[in-house]
């Protein structure tokens, strides 16, 4: 398996501009989170999906930040308009059965909004 | 609410010497602990996990962990430090109890492997 895939790898952007990360999970994982991850705060869980379901998006830290889960291979985390405090490194990790077992973390995706 | 604390920003060992990264944690019921390592340019990968059963759990590459129910600590260890262990470690926690999957990370300590 080619574990969890992130794309892209690093994005350099605008302040204004729209910004869409991806993530394919682990094939059969019924969970998929998304984290960010600065110095300052550390590692956020943003928001987590249950069979493409979203089920806590409380970490979202604004309405400018939204994601969708449209099948069991693939996620996406758009943010739009971008400012340059959305800079940092956003993970997507996915699981089988919930916060029991282990997250798998993606390569992560290094934002840096201009 | 859950919560977990490395009190450590950076622990610095020796090579050969045994090494210990501290974490202690706050749930309301039981709770699931886990220990992830982060090298520089990479996601985050599993050491170990406490669900139930032995409070000594052993991991990845020679770690183990202590869970301690009396002092709510789930320290990292292992007995002798390579190099290669130099890395970003976080401790994470999720209550039993909790109706969320969601679990909780520390803000990771950076462990230094001096040779």
């Amino acid at each position: 398996d080619a574990g969890v895939i992130q794309s892209p790898r690093h994005e350099v952007t605008e302040m204004g501009q729209e910004v869409t990360l991806r993530c394919k999970p682990i094939s059969g994982h019924d969970y998929l989170f998304w984290y960010r991850q600065t110095m300052m705060r550390g590692l956020e869980l943003l928001i987590y999906f249950n069979n493409n379901v979203p089920i806590d998006d409380s970490g979202m830290p604004e309405d400018r930040f939204s994601a969708k889960m449209p099948n069991a291979s693939f996620s996406t985390l758009k943010i739009q308009p971008s400012e340059p405090r959305d800079s940092a490194v956003y993970f997507c990790a996915s699981s089988l059965l919930g916060a029991m077992e282990t997250q798998y973390f993606g390569p992560g995706t290094r934002l840096l909004v201009l | 609410a859950q919560s977990v604390a490395q009190p450590e920003d950076q622990v610095n060992v020796a090579e050969g010497n045994p090494l210990t990264v501290k974490c202690t944690y706050s749930v309301s019921g039981n709770p699931y602990l886990f220990w992830y390592v982060q090298y520089p340019n990479r996601g985050l990968q599993f050491l170990l996990k406490y669900i139930t059963g032995d409070n000594l759990v052993k991991g990845s590459y020679g770690f183990e962990a202590e869970f301690n129910k009396s002092q709510t600590s789930f320290h990292l260890k292992k007995p002798s430090a390579l190099v290669s262990d130099s890395a970003l470690y976080f401790c994470a926690v999720r209550d039993e109890s909790g109706g969320y999957q969601k679990v909780t990370f520390g803000t990771g300590t950076k462990l230094q492997v001096i040779p």
